[in-house]
């Protein structure tokens, strides 16, 4: 069963940070691997899609990278804002015949102080 | 864009009770999901439809069923709401056949508290 882990599960940096989320997967048989933003209490908006055949995505100040043989994803946020702050989840799909039935991780919770 | 729109933001039940969360998305997607999100749990799928009158369970569909009668429209019933049941209830679509690569959409979610 796909298990997905990010680290680390909170993070506070300055303002102008540039600063690198963690995301890890048990089984590398995957489609595709996504990044998403939640802010509190409300629903995820999906940020980055990087498909198995891909390395990295961009999307102005974010940049995905996914590296299949090794299970790992990183989110890398350029000069952060205190806009950024919110919750960023990753997740693949569950095994390879469930379409885009999504494992999740449990998230890092970002705070940018300005 | 995409939206996904979740009947209710907030709705407050008894135990017993029986519950319809309704979720609506307007870009003819085939496939929609019903997840739920608890503190130190994360999000969990509950059930999902891979087309209309299609459904599957998902990690979580004890005390759960679900109605897709129109490809826009996914239902999640709760038939007896028991108190294990409050939580955050996320409503998602994506466009693409099984297998796809397409992205995920959210609505804003329902918080439901069952008392």
């Amino acid at each position: 069963k796909q298990e997905v882990t990010q680290i680390p599960a909170a993070l506070s940096v300055p303002e102008g940070e540039n600063l690198v989320l963690n995301c890890s997967f048990t089984d590398s048989a995957i489609y595709n691997l996504q990044w998403f933003r939640q802010d509190p209490g409300k629903g995820l908006t999906s940020l980055l899609l990087i498909q198995s055949s891909q390395r990295e995505q961009t999307s102005g100040r974010l940049n995905a990278s996914l590296d299949k043989s090794s299970g790992r994803s990183t989110l890398y946020i350029a000069a952060s804002q205190p806009g950024d702050s919110a919750t960023y989840l990753c997740a693949v799909p569950a095994n390879n015949n469930a379409g885009n039935m999504l494992t999740f991780g449990g998230g890092t919770r970002l705070m940018v102080k300005p | 864009d995409v939206k996904v729109t979740q009947s209710s933001r907030y709705l407050v039940k008894r135990t017993g009770e029986k519950v319809f969360l309704e979720c609506v998305q307007d870009m003819d997607h085939e496939n929609m999901f019903w997840y739920r999100q608890d503190p130190g749990l994360g999000l969990r799928l509950i059930y999902f439809s891979y087309d209309v009158k299609m459904k599957e369970k998902g990690d979580i569909p004890e005390g759960y069923s679900v109605s897709r009668e129109k490809k826009e429209r996914f239902s999640l019933i709760l038939e007896s709401a028991s108190t294990n049941q409050t939580s955050m209830y996320l409503c998602a679509s994506s466009f693409a056949p099984r297998g796809g690569n397409e992205k995920l959409f959210f609505g804003s979610g329902t918080q439901l508290s069952v008392l």
